[in-house]
């Protein structure tokens, strides 16, 4: 069975500072791995993916994601912060079939 | 722009009320949906799967009978929480799949049952 964890349910940074919110997974198949955002009382929008391909990807607002299927992860950072990026985080993978599995999130807090 | 809507946005109700939340795909037939709950400071939970012209699949542990979603058409997936009462209280989000499982969401339903 598939699962997700994220490490490090709050993570605060200076704004300029990187971000980096750490996320694993646990699959048998190869997997999609997602990167979603949350702002208080909103839906979730997705900030990029791995489908298949380069390993390294890029996404919206600067984030990107590197895919290490030795290390079962899939961190996403930022090399500097801005006090907009101050939101919720969610890693999620997809196997196959319809479910998609979602991380507990990370809140990330940014200080001026 | 949107490509998921969901209304209401916010409702306050009394409980034992039944209260109902439309989730629409505006740009593209979806034959299947998804409902999720969140509550707060906490991941989304999947409660159900909506299929267009068949029966929901719940969730192991979400009433199917509180819970009434229908799918009557390929843009309009609903949600009934049937008798509400305050621990129904949550943030409820709908959502449907794109390519590679990719999900759209739509914006949340924040119900509050008096």
């Amino acid at each position: 069975a598939q699962s997700v964890t994220q490490l490090g349910s709050h993570v605060s940074v200076s704004e300029g500072a990187l971000v980096l919110l750490r996320c694993n997974y646990s699959s048998s198949v190869p997997p999609y791995l997602f990167w979603y955002v949350q702002y208080p009382n909103q839906g979730l929008q997705l900030l990029l993916k791995y489908t298949t391909g380069a390993t390294l990807v890029k996404g919206i607002n600067g984030f990107e994601a590197e895919f290490k299927k030795s290390e079962t992860s899939f961190h996403l950072t930022k090399p500097s912060a801005h006090m907009s990026d101050a939101a919720e985080y969610f890693c999620a993978v997809h196997t196959g079939g319809f479910k998609t599995i979602f991380g507990a999130g990370t809140r990330l807090f940014v200080k001026a | 722009g949107a490509v998921v809507s969901q209304h209401p946005s916010r409702v306050i109700c009394k409980s034992g009320t039944s209260v109902k939340i439309e989730c629409r795909s505006l740009d593209f037939q979806a034959t299947t949906m998804f409902w999720y709950r969140q509550f707060p400071k906490q991941s989304l939970m999947l409660m159900a799967t909506s299929n267009e012209g068949s029966k929901a699949t719940y969730e192991q542990g979400v009433e199917k009978d509180k819970f009434l979603i229908n799918h009557a058409s390929l843009t309009l997936s609903t949600l009934t929480v049937t008798s509400a009462h305050p621990e129904d209280s949550s943030f409820y989000i709908c959502s449907r799949t794109v390519d590679h499982n990719e999900q759209f969401f739509g914006p949340g339903t924040r119900l509050t049952v008096l």
